[in-house]
């Protein structure tokens, strides 16, 4: 079946300007994550949805970013007024719930570069 | 909190010999635990996980951890190296205690396996 996509797969945009990234998660995954990878480091958790409860932003850097699932699927991370620490790759991911919750299905990410 | 601590940006091994990717973590409660791989030019997939019960797991791709609590530790193990084994892995954990559902994943390890 499908697996997470995103998009877009790469995106390049002046510091200052606001940019959209979104994830299709797969169908019938309740949770989604998303992460950012920048180069040379590891995951860095951002935000996570699960179902209808409220979101864990906790991993939010600043109040720049912002995420929302519509529906219990799709979502939009967007980042406002961006810089260029903001450039890295973002990973969403989605999965099931219950004791497989943290078996995580991540998508290609998106490549953003703020020049 | 909890963190996750990979020693080794990179492990080189021959074909056909054992290999092992180390890693340790840090949580106030129980841990979950993860291994996920990312190939080169492809997703990071989930490989494993320990929740309770056997010490060691087996996973994917002949894969296996073990879980040692005393030394707080979740080798990544597998008898026999293949090229294709070549990849990124990470080590993620979860501490089962708080209320927090997202994983946080370590730095990342990059295994090189020679022909």
């Amino acid at each position: 079946g499908a697996g997470v996509s995103q998009s877009p797969s790469n995106k390049v945009t002046e510091k200052g300007k606001d940019v959209e990234l979104r994830c299709d998660p797969i169908s019938g995954h309740t949770a989604l994550y998303w992460y950012r990878q920048s180069l040379g480091q590891g995951l860095e958790f951002l935000i996570y949805f699960q179902g209808n409860s409220a979101p864990d932003k906790s991993g939010l850097p600043s109040d720049r970013f912002s995420a929302e699932r519509t529906g219990g699927s799709v979502s939009t991370l967007t980042i406002q007024r961006t810089q260029q620490e903001d450039s890295a790759v973002y990973l969403c991911a989605s999965s099931l719930g219950g004791e497989r919750l943290n078996e995580q299905y991540f998508g290609p990410g998106t490549r953003l570069t703020v020049t | 909190a909890q963190s996750v601590a990979q020693p080794e940006d990179q492990v080189n091994v021959a074909e056909g010999n054992p290999l092992t990717v180390k890693c340790t973590y840090s949580v106030s409660g129980n841990p979950y635990l993860f291994w996920y791989v990312q190939y080169p030019n492809r997703g990071l997939q989930f490989l494993l996980k320990y929740i309770t019960g056997d010490n060691l797991v087996k996973g994917s791709y002949g894969f296996e951890a073990e879980f040692n609590k005393s030394q707080t530790s979740f080798h990544l193990k597998k008898p026999s190296a293949l090229v294709s084994d070549s990849a990124l892995y990470f080590c993620a954990v979860r501490d089962m205690d708080t209320g927090r559902r997202a994983l946080t994943f370590g730095s990342g390890t990059r295994l090189q396996v020679q022909p």
